[in-house]
């Protein structure tokens, strides 16, 4: 299994600011993947970070509002840009390894005002 | 139509009862087949892969008919603790990327 982290856990921004989400794995993992719950809602997915290249967008969403760094295999991180109430959410890190599943981060619980 | 689709619930059984939650995909190249389970304001975490022969591990029973694209998981005895939303999640043909459905919520109670 792996061990994912993220900072921050929870943050309260105001409207037009952007806020930088970090996630750390405890191991060398192959894929790495953003998705968002927002209230209620099941996970959709936002990207797949790539190693040292651009990351691969899901319809929807776009690199100037959720750009996505990830410069090694055990970190990655998203950031929530111009943010706007509609962004409020809960933001998750994900991983899949060799020899493992697919496993979650605890998540950022984003609240804009 | 949803890629995944579930029956949201709740469903409220009493502890000791049978429940059963059913899910349909739409991609017939789908390639692999999960429950995960999410409890309140914690991430999702991986349940049990769902194997066209069916599996089973202790109380929880994972069922897949391919052919009619659906998955199933039954859970016998349950207890106050399995209370949680059922997320069903499908993988794409490459394997490499998953599609959760909106989750059934069961709520079990003394």
């Amino acid at each position: 299994s792996a061990v994912i982290s993220q900072k921050p856990s929870r943050d309260i921004c105001q409207r037009g600011t952007s806020l930088t989400i970090q996630c750390q794995v405890d191991s060398q993992v192959t894929m790495m993947f953003w998705y968002r719950q927002q209230p209620g809602q099941s996970l959709t997915l936002i990207a797949t970070a790539n190693q040292g290249s651009e990351a691969t967008y899901e319809s929807g969403f776009v690199i100037d509002k959720f750009p996505i760094s990830r410069p090694n295999l055990t970190f990655s991180t998203l950031t929530v840009s111009n943010m706007s109430p509609e962004d409020s959410s809960i933001y998750l890190c994900s991983a899949i390894g060799q020899g493992f599943g697919q496993y979650f981060g605890p998540g950022t619980r984003l609240t804009v005002t | 139509r949803k890629e995944v689709e579930q029956d949201p619930g709740p469903f409220n059984v009493p502890e000791g009862a049978t429940v059963a939650f059913n899910c349909t995909y739409s991609n017939s190249a789908s390639q692999s087949f999960f429950w995960y389970r999410q409890d309140c304001r914690k991430e999702p975490k991986l349940l049990m892969s769902v194997y066209s022969s069916g599996n089973e591990d202790g109380r929880f029973t994972a069922q897949l008919n391919r052919a009619s694209q659906y998955i199933s998981l039954l859970i016998r005895d349950s207890k106050l603790s399995d209370s949680a939303t059922y997320l069903c999640v499908v993988s794409n043909n490459a394997g490499n990327m998953l599609t959760f459905g909106g989750g059934t919520r069961l709520m079990v109670k003394p």
